[in-house]
C-alpha cells in the first residue's frame, strides 16, 4: 500500500533529550513537511522540503533540525533547545509543491515528562 | 501565521441534518482546500477549490469559494455520525510555494 508512516505513534522525552521522529512516504512525492498541532489549534509549518538534499525553515524552526538524504525520508529531530516541545507532530508530502493534495502521516505525540 | 480562520469553532448538529463550516483568509490565493482530522489522527484531504472555480462539489460535500470576499465554505448534507471529526481549511498562495496555511479549525459533533 502506498501512504506516508510515522513512527513512533507515542514519544516521551526527559527535559534537556533530543530525539528523532520517523517520516517515510512510498509516494515517489518530491516534497515533504512537518507541522506541529497544539490542542485546539491548527498546523504550523517547522520544516519543509522541497528535493533531497534541499530542505528550508517555516514559521517555528527553532529548536527543531531536519535531514532529507533520501526521497523516501524526511526526520525530525527535536533538540533541547525546544523550549516547549510537547505536541503533536504531523508529517506530509506532496508530489511537489503545495498546490496540490497533501497527504498526512498519523502523527507522533510526543510529552516530555 | 495562520491565513485561513475557520467559523465557528465548534459545531454540534443531529445525525440528517447538514452542517456548514466557513473559512476566512487575507491575501490572494491560488487554491483553497478542506481536511478532516479524526481524533488523535492524521488529516485526511477532503477537497480542493481553485481561485477561478465558484463551486465544487464531492458525493456529500460541496464547496464554495468567493474570493472578492476572501471567504470559502464547505457544506455537509445528511450528516453523520461518523462525520464527526475537525474540518480545517488550508491555503496555498502564489509565490508562496512553500506550504499550506492551515486555519484553526472547526470540531463538528454530529448526534446520533
Amino acid at each position: 500500500d502506498g501512504g506516508i508512516t510515522q513512527s513512533p505513534k507515542y514519544l516521551f522525552r526527559k527535559e534537556g533529550q533530543n530525539v528523532t521522529l520517523s517520516c517515510e512516504q512510498n509516494l515517489n512525492h518530491d516534497a515533504m513537511y512537518w507541522y506541529r498541532q497544539d490542542p485546539g489549534q491548527g498546523l504550523r509549518l517547522i520544516y519543509y522540503s522541497q528535493i533531497v538534499n534541499d530542505f528550508q525553515k517555516g514559521d517555528i524552526a527553532e529548536g527543531y533540525s531536519v535531514s532529507r538524504e533520501k526521497k523516501e525520508s524526511f526526520p525530525l529531530t527535536v533538540t533541547s533547545a525546544q523550549k516547549n516541545p510537547t505536541a503533536f507532530y504531523l508529517c506530509a508530502s506532496s508530489i511537489k509543491v503545495m498546490n496540490t493534495e497533501a497527504f498526512f502521516g498519523q502523527g507522533t505525540r510526543l510529552t516530555v515528562v | 501565521s495562520q491565513q485561513g480562520e475557520e467559523d465557528p469553532q465548534a459545531l454540534s448538529i443531529q445525525e440528517g441534518e447538514n452542517a456548514t463550516m466557513n473559512c476566512s483568509y487575507k491575501t490572494s490565493i491560488n487554491n483553497l482546500q478542506w481536511y478532516r482530522q479524526n481524533s488523535g489522527r492524521g488529516l485526511v484531504h477532503l477537497i480542493l477549490i481553485r481561485s477561478n472555480e465558484r463551486e465544487k462539489h464531492s458525493g456529500r460535500l460541496r464547496v464554495t469559494l468567493d474570493t472578492s470576499k476572501k471567504s470559502s465554505s464547505l457544506l455537509i448534507t445528511a450528516s453523520r455520525a461518523a462525520d464527526t471529526a475537525s474540518y480545517f481549511c488550508a491555503t496555498a498562495s502564489p509565490g508562496s510555494a512553500r506550504q499550506l496555511t492551515f486555519g484553526s479549525g472547526t470540531q463538528l459533533t454530529v448526534l446520533p
